[in-house]
Formats: C-alpha cells, structure tokens, sequence
C-alpha cells in the first residue's frame, strides 16, 4: 500500500527554527516534493529530493534518507508568514506515469 | 506571464446539476491534473493527461469526468452522480519528470 505520515500540527515562535518531519511507505519512489499552501490557496514548490542528503533554499532546506523511508523539512529564523500547511508528496516510478502520493499536510502555526 | 488559471474562483450547484470547472495553462506542459482537497486532507487525484486526447482515472474518478482535446485545456465536468461534491478542486501541470505547478482552485460548494 501507499502511505505518509506527517504530523497534524506544530507550533512554533517567530524567530525560531521547526522541523516537519514526513515518513513514507510505497511501491517505488522516484523523488519527494515539499510543497507550502496558506489557507484557501493553491500549493506552492519549496523544494525537491531524489538522493539522499540535504538541500538548502534559503531559510528552508529538506532531507531525505530513501533507506529510511524518511525526510524533514527545517525551517529556520521563522517569520509570521511562514503559517501555513506544508504537504511532502512522494512521486511515483515512470510505470505509474510519475504520480504524487501526498500526505495529509502539516498546519504550522507562529507565534510571536 | 505563464501559469495556470481556473475559473470560477467559487462555484455554487444545485443538488442535481452538472457543473464544469474551467482550467487553462500556457506553460507548454504535456501533463495536467485534476485534484480533490477536503478540509484536514491532503490532496486526492480525480483524472490526469499525459498527452491530448488521453487521460486517465486517478483514486476518486467516480461522479467526474474530463476532456482534453488541446494541450492548454483540461476541464472537468462535476456531475450529479458525485455524491458528495463540496470540496476545493485543484488544478495543475507538470513536465514529464518536473515540480506540479497549481491553478488558484475552485472552491465549490452544493446547496
């Protein structure tokens, strides 16, 4: 079967850095996406993972560990902005035409 | 500039009626998606094309449907056999093997 796990919910302080972590189990992988959605918007692109290691963008950077079945997004020196859902979706083989499998999101809440 | 668009932005149906949710790219991707996305959820895949004239059932293809006679073009029809419509409804695209870039969404909702 197809599964991820992200946590429902985190809070944090402005300032500060979060950690979302994000575990998956599925059949084939083929890379996994971060992507930010504030409420009643679309998802927007923050990063992309297909090796294992880091990636850093700015403020965000991701991890991803295949063997664990295992990658985290860091957010550091947080901002109000920064309140949001943050959905890891995992992309699926070329047999399967590359399809995302998307976690349920996690809502991140900042407080000042 | 290129990007996706949809239309309407909210959408409001009778029980019983048939309604279509435009969207429109011109970023020249081959693929498009439609998605579901219910309050607390992540998102669920109703159809997608890979190519003009064909597409493909995603997890919850039932009570929808969909045409993709041009590239830019992938409109899906909401009909009354969804039994349970009220949702936001994402759109996106895609290269063969790059990031999903999304439309602004519908939001519709069944009176």
């Amino acid at each position: 079967g197809q599964n991820i796990d992200q946590p429902t919910e985190m809070t944090a302080t402005e300032g500060a850095i979060v950690q979302i972590n994000c575990t998956y189990q599925t059949s084939g992988f083929n890379g996994l996406f971060w992507y930010q959605q504030h409420a009643g918007e679309a998802p927007t692109f923050l990063s992309y993972n297909v090796l294992d290691g880091l990636e850093e963008k700015g403020r965000f950077s991701s991890f991803l560990s295949r063997s664990k079945g295992y990658s985290y997004l860091l957010l550091k020196e947080l901002q109000m902005k920064d309140s949001a859902s943050y959905l890891c979706a995992v992309r699926a083989p070329r047999q399967s035409n590359y399809q995302l499998i998307w976690g349920a999101g996690t809502k991140l809440i900042i407080k000042p | 500039d290129g990007g996706i668009t949809q239309s309407p932005k909210y959408l409001f149906r009778k029980e019983g009626q048939n309604v279509t949710l435009s969207c429109e790219q011109n970023l020249n991707h081959d693929a498009m998606y439609w998605y579901r996305q219910d309050p607390g959820q992540g998102l669920r895949l109703i159809y997608y094309s890979q190519i003009v004239n064909d597409f493909q059932k995603g997890d919850i293809a039932e009570g929808y449907s969909v045409s993709r006679e041009k590239k830019e073009s992938f409109p899906l029809t909401v009909t009354s056999a969804q039994k349970n419509p009220t949702a936001f409804y994402l759109c996106a695209s895609s290269g063969v093997v790059n990031e999903q870039f999304f439309g602004p969404g519908t939001r519709l909702t069944v009176l």
